[in-house]
């Protein structure tokens, strides 16, 4: 059974880039069909979807967030990553990361990790 | 981007009850969404995809229906552990949008 769990640090300062990683246990990131995704949820509980990687490194980013955005999977496919540059307090939120099984939705997901962005 | 509303935002019931909540598209979706639970402290879990569809270990009591702009989640006889938020997610075109959430409470 794929678990997934999230880390990185709880508090990044203004205009830092935050790094996030997701390990992955129980199941390969390699397999078909499944995008290794990031969704944040602000603590006014909306949620957000920040975007996606599959194992063979094509990603997608929200628009919203694509300049300052970037994923990347390790090679040997057990993790993947987020990195948000030139964070504001805007950017505060739980972050997930989550498995998309294409056409199904997240079917799994970390526990969340909470990043709070302050000086 | 398409904007996904749901109704009500907060929603009162009991034990027992059978209630609706509603997810409106600001253009269509066709069968493309999602539903999930959330409770305190938790990740959002996976209730029902591609609109009506359970996924696997979900109970009966809940069902999914409609498709384009207006789509639905039901949940039949409200048992004690149904009470949290509930958020609907159209995965028809990215960014992968989601709803602002129900709020179900006793």
């Amino acid at each position: 059974q794929v678990q997934l769990q999230e880390s990185g640090p709880g508090l990044v300062r203004p205009s830092q880039t935050l790094s996030l990683t997701c390990i992955v246990s129980g199941g390969s990131i390699s397999n078909d069909g499944y995008y290794w995704t990031w969704i944040r949820q602000y603590p006014g509980k909306g949620l957000e979807w920040i975007g996606y990687i599959y194992y063979s490194g094509t990603t997608y980013y929200n628009p919203s967030l694509k300049s300052r955005l970037s994923m990347s999977v390790d090679t040997s496919k057990t993790h993947f990553s987020l990195k948000l540059s030139s964070v504001t307090a805007a950017d505060t939120a739980m972050y997930y990361c989550a498995r998309y099984d294409f056409g199904h939705g997240m079917d799994v997901w970390g526990q969340g990790t909470t990043v709070t962005v302050s000086s | 981007d398409i904007q996904l509303t749901q109704s009500p935002s907060f929603l009162s019931a009991s034990v027992g009850d059978r209630v609706t909540i509603t997810c409106r598209a600001s253009q269509g979706v066709s069968s493309d969404l999602a539903w999930y639970q959330q409770k305190p402290g938790k990740a959002p879990k996976l209730l029902i995809y591609a609109a009506s569809t359970l996924q696997s270990g979900v109970p009966s009591r809940f069902s999914g229906s409609g498709s384009g702009t207006e789509l639905t989640l039901t949940i039949s006889r409200l048992q004690p552990e149904d009470f949290a938020t509930y958020y609907c997610q159209q995965l028809n075109k990215r960014p992968y949008t989601f709803g602002q959430g129900t709020k179900l409470e006793i």
